[in-house]
């Protein structure tokens, strides 16, 4: 169990360019989460995989906003356009089924200036 | 619906103190209810997690709580704090039937020496 892994740790962009970010769940684990966590905040639910079909969105994922995971394996969040209220720590996090905890990576910590 | 409220943002105890972390759910169904503990700049740690056997839960680092229906609370305990457990912990809901968890604003655990 090596554990969720994001990449990259840290991002800055600027205002308006795409960013996208990448997550290798636990190998095993055939669901996959994407929460979004601003300061002071819990964790809020923006999508999830089983295997690699899509099956919930979250009203805060907008249409600037796509998820991939292609193989069912490592998972892409994309964000087009981006704007200052995205800053935000992305995590992902990963779980063998229905009800079973998560297993959260340590984030993507996205700065818009 | 599925929600949890967590009572204070913020709890100081000094170190050696019994330290009580409150959590109350609101959901029409049995729920599974977790405590996470997050440090800084990393993602979330799975503390323990109530499935509907033993209404009280032991989980790591010596931290347990207790499922009580009659108050909708989960309330997490440890009998004496140390140092290290610093962090701010997240209460989350599950109801059965849906497959994503609903996380509450967190509670930032302060220890004084």
């Amino acid at each position: 169990d090596t554990g969720v892994s994001q990449n990259p740790r840290h991002k800055i962009t600027k205002r308006g360019q795409n960013v996208t970010f990448r997550c290798d769940p636990i190998s095993e684990h055939n669901r996959l989460y994407w929460y979004r966590q601003t300061l002071g905040q819990g964790p809020e639910f923006l999508t999830y995989f089983q295997n690699e079909a899509q099956l919930e969105k979250s009203r805060l994922l907008s249409d600037r906003f796509s998820a991939e995971r292609p193989k069912g394996s490592f998972s892409t969040l994309e964000i087009q356009r981006t704007e200052q209220g995205d800053s935000a720590m992305y995590l992902c996090a990963s779980s063998p089924g229905d009800n079973s905890p998560l297993h959260f990576g340590n984030g993507t910590r996205l700065t818009v200036t | 619906a599925q929600s949890v409220t967590q009572l204070g943002s913020h709890v100081s105890v000094s170190e050696g103190a019994l330290v009580l972390l409150r959590c109350n759910y609101s959901s029409s169904v049995p729920p599974y209810l977790f405590w996470y503990v997050q440090y800084p700049n990393q993602g979330l740690q799975l503390l323990l997690k109530y499935t509907s056997a033993a209404t009280l839960v032991k989980g790591i680092n010596g931290f347990e709580a207790e499922f009580k229906k009659s108050e909708t609370s989960f309330h997490l305990t440890k009998p004496s704090a140390h140092m290290s457990d610093a962090a701010e912990y997240f209460c989350a809901v599950n109801l059965r039937g849906y497959s994503t968890l609903t996380f509450g604003k967190g509670t930032m655990l302060l220890v004084s020496p």
